[in-house]
Formats: structure tokens, sequence, C-alpha cells
């Protein structure tokens, strides 16, 4: 089956930085790629995806880029404010639908 | 507005008793999936359904069942519920079979002493 990995566990920065998560995969059938995030106490909720024909797609202060070839993609949050502290999860989604979760980032952005 | 329902939020059992955790959505989405969260691992696959009385185990069904009888409910079943299992629930639905969102329960913590 698929495997993710997700990096790094935990991240912190200044408010008003930048914060950049990494994940790869495994199986070269994936073809879309959710990023969600987690309060505490909440369930995910989806903040962005990707599919396997684009390399790149933006919402507003949020990013996520895929390279298909070396197999990994990458959440970007540009002007970080406090509310984007919480976990983020990232997904890889095959042709089964099945969706197979990185172990999550515990994003801290410090006032 | 549409939402997915959990009960209970939290419950404590002991081990080898019965449980059941329920999820409701009003999307009327034909596909749902029950996940575990775990430190460490993210979340897992438990069991999922594409439509009434369809069900397919995932990566963690052990220990675990479900059954569909209509399209808003999918209950979660602890046949004799072990201190493995002990984890956050999170039930899922999604409107499509294709690689498409899935929107996430408020989740039930089990402690299974």
């Amino acid at each position: 089956g698929e495997n993710v990995e997700q990096h790094p566990s935990t991240l912190s920065v200044q408010e008003g930085d930048s914060a950049v998560i990494k994940c790869t995969y495994s199986d070269s059938a994936s073809n879309y790629f959710p990023w969600y995030k987690q309060e505490l106490g909440k369930g995910p909720q989806l903040i962005i995806d990707i599919r396997s024909n684009v390399g790149e797609k933006k919402d507003q202060r949020i990013a996520v880029t895929l390279n298909k070839t070396a197999k990994h993609f990458s959440l970007h949050i540009t002007e970080t404010q406090p509310e984007d502290s919480a976990v983020y999860f990232c997904a890889a989604v095959g042709t089964g639908n099945q969706f197979y979760f990185g172990t999550g980032t515990s994003l801290t952005v410090i006032p | 507005d549409a939402e997915i329902t959990q009960s209970p939020r939290h419950k404590i059992t002991e081990t080898g008793r019965q449980v059941t955790l329920a999820c409701h959505q009003t999307w009327n989405h034909n596909n749902m999936f029950w996940y575990r969260q775990d430190l460490g691992h993210g979340l897992r696959l438990i069991h999922y359904s594409y439509g009434v009385q369809d069900t397919n185990k995932g990566e963690v069904s052990d220990g675990y069942s479900v059954s569909r009888s209509n399209t808003e409910d999918l209950p979660l079943t602890l046949e004799s519920a072990a201190s493995s299992q002990t984890s956050v629930y999170f039930c899922a639905s999604s409107e499509t079979h294709r690689g498409d969102e899935q929107f996430f329960g408020p989740g039930t913590r089990l402690t299974v002493l």
C-alpha cells in the first residue's frame, strides 16, 4: 500500500514568517493530494488540495506544490498568523480512493 | 446546514465490552469512512462504505465492524474492546469515489480500561 512520510513533526515560527511542511509518498498511482488542518478538539478540515496534473496551486496565503517525479509535495503558508497554529496533515489518494495520511505537523505561530 | 455528527464525544469502557460509536451525516453522501487517530500514526482507515449495504475493510480493521442500513449512518462497533483500541475516532464522508474532499466529524475519544 501507499506510505506517506511527513516532516517536520513540530514547527515553530514567528508571526509573519513562512512555514513549509513536506510530504513524500511511495505509490506512483496516487493522484490526489489534500492538506487538512486540525484544531484542538476538532476534526480535520480541508484547506487546500492538488491533483497530479497540476504542479502548484495557491489560495491566498496558502500554496501547495507537487513534484510527481520525486514523489513529494509541500504546503507553504506565508505571513503566518497565530490562528494558523494547528496540526496539519497531508494525504495521498490513489485509484481506490483510500486516503493515506501523514503523521501530522504541529505548527505553532509565536506572536 | 449539512453536517456530520458523532456520538458520544467521550466514552470510557472496560476491556471485553462491546461498544458502538455513532456517525450521522446530512450531506446525503454515499461514501462514509471511519478512522482512528493515534500519536505518531496520524489517521488510519478502519472501515469504509460506498453505499447502503456496502462495507469494506481498511488498513486497521481487526476488532471492528460496521454496517450501513441507510445513507445517513455508519455505526462503528468494537466487538470486544481492548486497551489497544483506546484512541480518538473520526467519521468522515465524501460525495464521490474519485479523490474528493472528505468532511470529518468532531471525533469520539474512547478510553478502554
